[in-house]
């Protein structure tokens, strides 16, 4: 069965440095998101992506994130600066359609840990 | 994937017994509903969902009921088993508004007994 995959499962990184979490959605798949949960909160959105361009992002997805997707497989998180609070899973997603009720499938995670 | 908090809300069963598993949500706009599992150290698994037009669904040994009177969700797993033990988590979105960023609930962790 086609999953998501993401790496690394597991990046540590110090206060201010760049880090990039990489995504390999489901082949087919056209929307691709990411969301984040701090250990012991909510799953949240932070932006959804489609075309080649951001359809919709949260208030947490400020400036110093962005996604890219750099090939045909690849999709990518980057965090420029990074702050301690930035410490959380961060969950890879892909849909198949444009259509709000296909199923988003979620990776493993990455847990990204800022010291 | 762990999403182990120790406020996390805690539902315990025996093996072979029912579940229920109730989330209350809060934007009238939502219309579409999912709920999803989470095992420890993997993301979330798309379970069951729902639209704001009916007020139950069943699938393989679970079923969920919406109640948009009062913004709840509940999902039942029927004769619940080890497997079944994860936290589970119901999702919303704003399928008519083209909305498809979801919004979490906090989640529930269900263990089950053998």
């Amino acid at each position: 069965e086609p999953e998501v995959t993401q790496t690394p499962s597991h990046q540590v990184t110090q206060m201010g440095q760049e880090v990039i979490l990489r995504c390999v959605p489901i082949s087919n798949h056209l929307y691709f998101y990411w969301y984040r949960q701090i250990l012991g909160q909510k799953v949240e959105f932070l932006v959804s992506f489609y075309n080649n361009e951001i359809s919709e992002k949260s208030e947490i997805f400020d400036d110093q994130f962005s996604v890219e997707r750099p090939d045909g497989s690849n999709f990518t998180l980057k965090i420029r600066s990074t702050k301690l609070e930035d410490s959380a899973m961060y969950f890879c997603a892909s849909s198949e359609s444009v259509d709000a009720r296909d199923e988003q499938y979620f990776g493993p995670g990455t847990r990204l840990t800022v010291t | 994937g762990e999403s182990v908090g120790l406020h996390l809300p805690t539902l315990s069963v025996q093996e072979g017994d029912n579940s229920i598993i109730n989330c209350a949500y809060s934007n009238s706009a939502s219309d579409y509903f999912i709920w999803y599992k989470q095992e420890s150290g993997k993301g979330p698994q798309f379970i069951i969902d729902i639209r704001s037009n009916m007020d139950k669904r069943q699938g393989q040994r679970v079923t969920v009921l919406l109640n948009k009177t009062v913004k709840h969700l509940s999902l039942q797993i029927a004769a619940t088993q080890p497997g079944d033990s994860a936290v589970y988590f119901c999702a919303e979105t704003g399928m008519d508004t083209g909305r498809r960023a979801l919004t979490f609930g906090s989640g529930t962790r269900l263990q089950v007994q053998p």
